[in-house]
């Protein structure tokens, strides 16, 4: 079964502190995403990747970046963190390469508290 | 921008009871997917449907594309407990390379 990993599933950090949070995938997916998901919005998309060291922006990319120097890691900075950052975050890989529609594997979250 | 409507938001049932979730948007997709989402975990692909007036079947639980692409729903016979969970609908645009997801349907069954 595909593995996607997130390093924390929970994290408390402070206000202008900045945050990593790690993402690794098992199943040599060329995509993967950042989500944030807020009660009553969904999964609202951050930023994704194709490929190695590259990137982009999604609809609410404001305040995060991204890095993925490996295939199988893909890592979400928020280089100042704001209380209104606090939310689940869901990391997510895919494949296109089986064609067809993209079935993203998701990762258990990690609930970031910014205090 | 495409965008996903679910309804209802919340719903709580007893169990044995039937129940339809709906997704609705102004855009044509050219497919779309159901996730559900269990407490502490990440949402899981259980359907896909591609094909306008397409339905799926995964035992209790019916799929059902629209004929024009723009809304789907997904239905559940004598739900059980073990339904309980959010419900998230995601379209794929024409063309575009990324999906977009509707808010989501908490679903919750009383023993």
């Amino acid at each position: 079964d595909v593995k996607v990993t997130q390093s924390s599933r929970y994290l408390v950090k402070r206000t202008g502190e900045k945050v990593f949070l790690e993402c690794v995938q098992d199943m040599d997916h060329e995509n993967m995403f950042w989500y944030r998901q807020d009660p009553g919005l969904g999964l609202r998309l951050i930023y994704f990747s194709y490929d190695v060291k590259m990137k982009e922006k999604g609809d609410i990319p404001e305040g995060y970046s991204v890095s993925r120097e490996k295939k199988e890691r893909f890592s979400l900075i928020l280089e100042s963190a704001s209380t209104n950052q606090t939310s689940m975050y869901l990391c997510a890989s895919s494949t296109t390469r089986t064609g067809g529609t993209e079935k993203l594997f998701f990762g258990s979250g990690t609930q970031l508290s910014v205090l | 921008t495409q965008l996903l409507e679910q309804s209802p938001q919340f719903l709580s049932i007893q169990e044995g009871e039937n129940l339809t979730v709906y997704c609705n948007s102004s855009s044509v997709f050219s497919s779309l997917q159901w996730y559900r989402q269990e407490p502490g975990e990440g949402p899981v692909l259980l359907v896909t449907v591609v094909t306008g007036g397409e339905v799926k079947k995964l035992k209790r639980l019916t799929f059902q594309f629209g004929d024009a692409r723009k809304d789907s729903s997904l239905h559940i016979t004598a739900a059980q407990p073990g339904d309980t969970g959010l419900y998230l609908c995601a379209g794929a645009g024409q063309g575009a390379q990324k999906l977009v997801f509707g808010q989501g349907t908490r679903l919750t069954i009383n023993p």
